[in-house]
């Protein structure tokens, strides 16, 4: 079963700068989709950002992108000019094109200092 | 559109309680899910339905009943509550199964005492 780990359970970054949330999987499959999740104090999940896995090309949305190496498993989030709303559970999260699998990893709590 | 909703937003229950958790969507969409929320877990998957009749069982599926009688609704029954379905509780619904976003209810939190 694919497994997704999130190896920093708590990021903090300054207002207004850059900050980078790791994420990295496990998968014996080829063709997939990836996400990144916001959850803030409200508890609603949010999608941030999705990468296809037969697509080079990072993806990108507005102040977020990703650095996705496929070789290397490894799906990291950047969020540019950080403000204070961005402060919540980030989750990473990989569902499978030929199943219904998805899985979610634990979560990076990003703190905004403003 | 109200999107995905979810009642009760809380619960409390006596082990071996039964009881549903209602999700509905106004969306149209064919793909619902249910997911369940520990600390320090992420979300795990419990049930699925591909459409109006079809369910399958997710990742961590014991203890949990569904049915999809119709494409809006999609019960998620705990037939006798035990302490160790205290969670947080996540209805989803996407267009399909893959590539269209999911779109998330507001939670239900349900302890189990």
């Amino acid at each position: 079963a694919q497994t997704v780990t999130q190896s920093q359970p708590e990021m903090s970054v300054q207002e207004a700068e850059t900050v980078t949330l790791s994420c990295t999987y496990d998968t014996s499959e080829s063709d997939y989709y990836l996400f990144w999740y916001k959850q803030p104090p409200s508890r609603q999940m949010i999608l941030v950002i999705r990468q296809e896995a037969y697509k080079q090309q990072n993806a990108t949305e507005n102040r977020f992108s990703v650095n996705f190496q496929k070789a290397a498993k490894s799906f990291s989030l950047k969020i540019s000019d950080s403000q204070l709303g961005d402060a919540a559970m980030y989750f990473c999260a990989y569902r499978s094109r030929d199943n219904n699998d998805m899985r979610f990893g634990a979560g990076t709590r990003l703190t905004v200092k403003p | 559109n109200a999107g995905v909703t979810q009642t009760p937003k809380f619960q409390v229950l006596k082990t071996g309680q039964s009881m549903t958790l209602q999700c509905a969507q106004d969306m149209n969409h064919e793909y619902m899910s249910w997911y369940r929320q520990d600390p320090g877990m992420g979300l795990r998957l419990i049930h699925y339905s591909v459409g109006a009749g079809i369910t399958d069982q997710g990742e961590v599926p014991n203890g949990y009943n569904v049915s999809r009688s119709t494409t809006e609704d999609f019960p998620l029954r705990l037939l006798s509550a035990a302490p160790s379905q205290t969670s947080v509780y996540f209805c989803a619904s996407s267009l399909d199964r893959v590539r269209n976003e999911q779109f998330f209810g507001p939670g239900t939190r349900l302890t189990v005492l």
